[in-house]
C-alpha cells in the first residue's frame, strides 16, 4: 500500500528565503505525486502534480518539485518565500487510479 | 464551473444526534471522495463514488456512517448517533476519471459534536 512520510511537521523561514518542504513516498508500483495547500478553515488547493512526465514539476505561486525515484522523495521548493505563503502543506500520493492518501501535513509559518 | 460545494459550513451537534451533510461537485465530474481531516493531521479517506456506485469504503467508516450519490450527482454524508470522536472537519473533493488528474477540494464541513 502506498503513504507518504512528511518530515518536519513545522518550518519556519524569513520572507525571501528558501522554502524546502520534504516528502518521502512508498508505493509499490510507479507512483503519482501531488502537493496540496491548505489556508485556515478552507479546503486543500493542488499545487502541482507529478504524473510521470518531467521530473522537476513546476506548479502555482512559483512552488517547484521534484521526484527522485532513488531517493523516493518528491521535495516542495520555493527560490523566496513571501508572507501569503504561510499556510499548510500536504504530500500525497495515488497508485494510478486509485484514491490519494495524504501525509500529515507540514506547517509553513513565513516570519518578517 | 462553481467549484465543489459543501454545506452547511459548520455544524455543532449533541451528542447521540444525527447529522447530514451535503456535498455538489463539479457537474462534468464523475467520481466523488470524502475525506476526514482531524486536527494536526492530513485528510483520510473514507469513501468513493463512481457516478453513483459507491465504489470503496474504509474502514474508517463504521456502521453508523452513510454515504450516498442519488443519480450520480450531489452526494450526502450522514453519522448516525453522533460521538464526540466525531467532531473533525469533513472534506469533499471531486475529479474526472482517474485521481491522476488531482481532486478538487470543497471547503468543508467543520462538525464540533459536543
Amino acid at each position: 500500500a502506498q503513504s507518504v512520510t512528511q518530515l518536519g511537521s513545522h518550518v519556519s523561514v524569513s520572507e525571501g528565503a528558501l522554502v524546502l518542504l520534504r516528502c518521502n513516498y512508498s508505493s509499490s508500483v510507479p507512483p503519482y505525486l501531488f502537493w496540496y495547500v491548505q489556508y485556515p478553515n478552507q479546503g486543500l488547493q493542488l499545487l502541482l502534480k507529478y504524473t510521470s512526465a518531467a521530473t522537476l514539476v513546476k506548479g502555482i505561486n512559483g512552488f517547484e518539485a521534484e521526484f527522485k525515484k532513488s531517493e523516493t522523495s518528491f521535495h516542495l521548493t520555493k527560490p523566496s518565500a513571501h508572507m501569503s505563503d504561510a499556510a499548510e502543506y500536504f504530500c500525497a500520493v495515488s497508485d494510478p487510479g486509485n484514491k490519494l492518501v495524504f501525509g500529515a501535513g507540514t506547517i509553513l509559518r513565513v516570519k518578517s | 464551473d462553481t467549484g465543489v460545494s459543501q454545506d452547511p459550513r459548520h455544524k455543532i451537534t449533541k451528542r447521540g444526534q444525527n447529522v447530514t451533510f451535503r456535498c455538489d461537485p463539479i457537474s462534468e465530474h464523475n467520481r466523488l471522495y470524502w475525506y476526514r481531516q482531524t486536527l494536526g493531521q492530513g485528510p483520510e479517506f473514507l469513501t468513493y463514488f463512481q457516478n453513483e456506485a459507491q465504489l470503496e469504503k474504509s474502514r474508517l467508516l463504521s456502521d453508523r456512517f452513510s454515504a450516498e450519490r442519488p443519480k450520480g450527482s450531489f452526494s450526502t454524508l450522514e453519522i448516525q448517533r453522533t460521538e464526540q470522536g466525531d467532531s473533525a472537519m469533513y472534506l469533499c473533493a471531486s475529479s474526472l476519471g482517474q485521481s491522476d488528474l488531482g481532486y478538487t477540494f470543497g471547503s468543508g464541513t467543520r462538525l464540533t459534536v459536543v
